[in-house]
């Protein structure tokens, strides 16, 4: 299990440029997958989706790259703004399941003016 | 897009009392609302499935006489933390499901924080 105090994982980038949050997942019966912004104080915020019949969807400012075989989900973020500091969370849903989802540790993105 | 309303934002509470924390669905109906913990620093842990009409289904190490939760009706489900102590102290978050034709994505209340004293 986790250490007691262990920090969240710290992407720090300059305004303006490009963010790369990774996140690897760990069931292969996941068939969606989302990536949730938390802002300190309050719950999670939805961001992008991607089914599992997909390798890449774009939004606005955000594309969600799903990478199969090996497991792995990345979350893009062109010309960052010091808004999109916070804690971001990808979740996996289980196939066939209620559709309560599985989160990651979470990254923790500081944008620097 | 639909909305899910937490209730309280933040609670502190003293040891050996209990608090009660709503969910709200405010614009759908939901069958299945789930509830998690949010250690500092952590990420989010299912502690709870609740479903309407029915007992709720907990997770491994969740004591269920500590956290009772009650999902009366289609739009509202409750946690009450019984005989609280500071341990209990965390981030608490509910969600609910809709499912938009092959889609299914979670809607997040704000959270509560409980703190006891």
């Amino acid at each position: 299990g986790e250490s007691v105090g262990l920090h969240l994982p710290t992407l720090s980038v300059q305004e303006g440029d490009n963010s790369i949050i990774n996140c690897a997942y760990s069931n292969s019966a996941s068939d969606y997958f989302i990536w949730y912004k938390q802002e300190s104080g309050k719950g999670p915020q939805f961001i992008i989706d991607i089914r599992s019949n997909m390798d890449k969807r774009q939004g606005q400012r955000v594309t969600v790259l799903l990478n199969k075989t090996v497991k792995h989900l990345s979350l893009q973020i062109a010309a960052t703004q010091p808004g999109d500091s916070a804690v971001y969370f990808c979740a996996e849903n289980i196939a066939g399941s209620q559709g309560n989802l599985i989160f990651g540790k979470g990254t923790k993105l500081s944008v620097k003016p | 897009g639909a909305v899910v309303s937490q209730h309280p934002s933040r609670v502190i509470c003293k040891s050996g009392t209990s608090v009660k924390i709503e969910c709200r669905s405010l614009d759908f109906q939901a069958t299945t609302m789930f509830w998690y913990r949010q250690f500092p620093k952590k990420s989010l842990m299912l502690m709870a499935t609740s479903n309407e009409g029915s007992k709720a289904t907990y997770e491994q190490g969740v004591e269920k006489d500590k956290f009772l939760i009650n999902h009366a009706s289609l739009t509202l489900s409750t946690l009450t933390v019984t005989s609280a102590h500071p341990e209990d102290s965390s981030f608490y978050i509910c969600s609910a499901t809709v499912m938009w034709g092959m889609r299914t994505e979670a809607f997040f209340g704000q959270g509560t924080r409980l703190t006891v004293v």
